[in-house]
């Protein structure tokens, strides 16, 4: 399986804190993304980054890549109760990693 | 609007019968995906298509069928050779199978449907 991992599987944090996961592949990439899953529910686009790039923002995310390790983090800050989900990355050959389940608590 | 449907949200099988499950999308693209997740686990991906009248398989392709006749439409056939197909079934789409970065080509998800065989 091609398949990559994200860790921690699990996180509980406070709300206002930050929060960081991670994620590694095994392939090389041209890009990967970090999408975000409500429970029970479809996933969600988040934020691309390109394999020239070593960090990207959008709003409260922050994603940083690092091909030479073929790892990937996902920080985000301020957390708020509705940013509980999972959160998962994927490389442009449509692979998905295993998720991150994200819990704020309010 | 434009987006991705998924139907039914909820079914049932009993071991033995073949099901279909609906992926429908009226966002012009090219390509369309079928993953299977199951519980507190990540997508695995059964099959693609990256045009009309082509599909390839995926990781877990066995058990399953797919078919590509419109641009639109991506339906999934489990059988009963599924040994173990309870699971939540998750279709998408994108402009290209292979990502090129462009702004907008990530992958659209519909809403998934949860199959239970009794």
């Amino acid at each position: 399986s091609q398949q990559g991992e994200e860790d921690p599987q699990a996180l509980s944090i406070q709300e206002g804190e930050n929060a960081t996961m991670n994620c590694s592949y095994k392939t090389s990439i041209n890009n990967l993304q970090w999408y975000r899953q409500n429970s029970g529910r479809g996933l969600v686009h988040l934020i691309l980054i390109r394999s020239n790039e070593r960090e990207k923002h959008s709003g409260r995310l922050r994603v940083t890549l690092d091909t030479s390790k073929k790892s990937s983090s996902l920080l985000i800050t301020a957390s708020r109760a509705a940013d509980t989900a999972s959160y998962f990355c994927a490389t442009d050959k449509r692979i998905f990693g295993t998720g991150t389940r994200l819990k704020v608590l309010a | 609007d434009g987006g991705i449907t998924q139907s039914p949200k909820y079914l049932f099988r009993k071991e033995g019968q073949n099901v279909t499950l609906s992926c429908e999308q009226n966002l012009n693209h090219d390509a369309m995906y079928w993953y299977r997740q199951d519980p507190g686990q990540g997508l695995r991906l059964i099959y693609y298509s990256q045009i009309v009248n082509d599909f390839q398989k995926g990781d877990i392709a066995e058990g399953y069928s797919v078919s590509r006749e419109k641009k639109e439409s991506f339906p999934l056939t489990v059988t009963s050779a599924q040994k173990n197909p309870t699971a939540f079934y998750l279709c998408a789409s994108s402009i290209d199978f292979l990502d090129s970065g462009v702004v907008g080509d990530e992958q659209f998800f519909g809403p998934g449907t949860r199959l239970t065989v009794l």
